[in-house]
């Protein structure tokens, strides 16, 4: 099955600074790349995703690239704030199937 | 708003006990996940079920069972909790798999077995 992993575990970064976190995949066939983004005491929510078929989307602060080639897709945030301060997890799904799998997670400290 | 409810917030069970946790969306989602998450583990699927009265074990299944009687709920159950079984409790719904796969999650349940 698919397995993901992320990197770092845990970030910390002064506010106005960029944040990257990083993902590799194992499943070439792998076509879903989500990010979730988990703020204490809630359930993850998705704040951006990518498909196959497109190498980088952008949604104002926030980027994820994606690279087929060596499997790894990444999270960039820009000048961060303090509530950018959460849990982020990135996933991958391959086609066909209706779950997905989780990187262990990035808890990502934005300090002011 | 896509709402996935779950039961409790916090839970506490003696060992041995038979523990439900409940999970319910009003979204009329065909896709139900049930997650335990842990620190420096992530996010680890126990079960899913793509329709009503279908289940599909996850990565983790062991010492858990479900149920999905209607579709709009879905059951964790612990028949008999141990304490490696403390955990959070991530309940998640989807829409149809071929087109949208936005999982939206639950809050969450910490259960804590003692």
């Amino acid at each position: 099955g698919e397995n993901v992993e992320q990197h770092p575990s845990t970030l910390s970064v002064q506010e106005g600074d960029s944040a990257v976190i990083k993902c590799t995949y194992s499943d070439s066939a792998s076509n879903y790349f989500p990010w979730y983004k988990q703020e204490l005491g809630k359930g993850p929510q998705l704040i951006i995703d990518i498909r196959s078929n497109v190498g980088e989307k952008k949604d104002q602060r926030i980027a994820v690239t994606l690279n087929k080639t060596a499997k790894h897709f990444s999270l960039h945030i820009t000048e961060t704030q303090p509530e950018d301060s959460a849990v982020y997890f990135c996933a991958a799904k391959p086609p066909g199937y209706s779950t997905l799998t989780f990187g262990k997670g990035t808890m990502l400290l934005v300090s002011p | 708003d896509v709402k996935v409810t779950q039961s409790s917030r916090y839970l506490v069970k003696r060992t041995g006990e038979k523990v439900f946790l409940e999970c319910v969306q009003d979204m009329d989602h065909e896709n139900m996940f049930w997650y335990r998450q842990d620190p420096g583990l992530g996010l680890r699927l126990i079960y899913f079920s793509y329709d009503v009265k279908m289940k599909e074990k996850g990565d983790i299944p062991e010492g858990y069972s479900v149920s999905r009687e209607k579709k709009e709920r879905f059951s964790l159950i612990l028949e008999s909790a141990s304490t490696n079984q403390t955990s959070m409790y991530l309940c998640a719904s989807s829409s149809d798999p071929q087109t949208v796969y936005e999982q939206y999650f639950g809050p969450g349940t910490r259960l804590t077995v003692t």
